[in-house]
C-alpha cells in the first residue's frame, strides 16, 4: 500500500464549478499537509500548507484535513480555466524533513 | 526573496553518456536541498537530499549521484546514463527547522535518454 493515495484523474469540470480534490494516507505520523499546483512542463508550486486537522482558506481555495480519517481535501470554488493543472498533495511528519507526495490529479476546467 | 534556478530545461543525451544537472538557490542560507524525479503515474520520487555542504543522503539506489559543493548548490550526476534515467528532474529547497519545511521547486529538467 502506498503511503499516500491520490486519484490521477483526469477530472474535467465546467468553468464556475466547485472542485474537490482528495488524498488518503496511511502514516499516522504525518502532521503537515500541503497542496501543490503543477502546470504542464513546470515545477510544482505551493498552494496551501496546513498543520494538523482543520480547515484553511485562501481566496477560492480551501484545504481540509481530517486526521482521524487520514483524509485531506482541496476545494476550489468558482473554478477557472487557469486552474487547469495537476494538483499534488504532499505531507510529512516534521521530524524528518522528507516530504511524501501523491501522484497528482489532473484537473481540466472547461470554459 | 528566495529563488531557485535549475538548468537546463530540456536535455537529450545518448545512452552511456555522462550527466550533470545543476541547481542553485539564492536569497537564503543553509537550505535543505532535494532532487526529485517525476514519472507519469508515479508522482514525485525523492532521489537525494542534503542538509548541508558535503552531506548527501540517497533515498533510492540507482545510476545517479548527487553532490553539494557549496551551501546553495546541488548537482545531480551520472557517469553513464541508462534509458530508464529518462524523466522530469526537479530540484527543491526547504528551510529548517521543522515548522517551516514546505518545499519550493525549480522549473525542472526534462531528460530524454536516447
Amino acid at each position: 500500500q502506498k503511503e499516500v493515495e491520490q486519484d490521477p484523474g483526469p477530472l474535467s469540470v465546467p468553468e464556475g464549478a466547485i472542485v474537490s480534490l482528495n488524498c488518503t494516507y496511511s502514516n499516522s505520523a504525518f502532521q503537515y499537509f500541503m497542496w501543490y499546483r503543477q502546470y504542464s512542463r513546470k515545477g510544482p508550486e505551493l498552494l496551501m500548507y496546513t498543520y494538523s486537522s482543520g480547515n484553511k482558506e485562501d481566496g477560492r481555495f480551501t484545504a481540509q484535513v481530517d486526521k482521524s480519517s487520514k483524509y485531506i481535501s482541496l476545494f476550489i470554488r468558482d473554478s477557472q480555466p487557469s486552474d487547469s493543472a495537476t494538483y499534488l498533495c504532499a505531507m510529512h511528519s516534521g521530524g524528518y524533513q522528507k516530504v511524501t507526495f501523491g501522484t497528482g490529479t489532473k484537473l481540466q476546467v472547461i470554459p | 526573496s528566495q529563488t531557485i534556478h535549475q538548468w537546463p530545461a530540456t536535455l537529450v543525451q545518448p545512452v552511456g553518456s555522462p550527466l550533470s544537472l545543476e541547481c542553485t538557490v539564492e536569497g537564503t542560507s543553509n537550505p535543505n536541498l532535494y532532487w526529485y524525479r517525476q514519472a507519469a503515474g508515479r508522482g514525485l520520487q525523492l532521489l537525494f537530499y542534503s542538509v548541508g555542504i558535503g552531506q548527501i543522503s540517497s533515498e533510492v539506489p540507482q545510476n545517479l549521484s548527487a553532490s553539494r559543493p557549496q551551501d546553495r548548490q546541488f548537482i545531480l550526476s551520472s557517469k553513464k546514463l541508462l534509458l530508464s534515467d529518462s524523466g522530469f528532474y526537479l530540484c527543491a529547497w526547504s528551510l529548517g527547522p521543522v515548522m517551516n519545511t514546505e518545499a519550493f521547486f525549480g522549473q525542472g529538467t526534462r531528460l530524454t535518454v536516447v
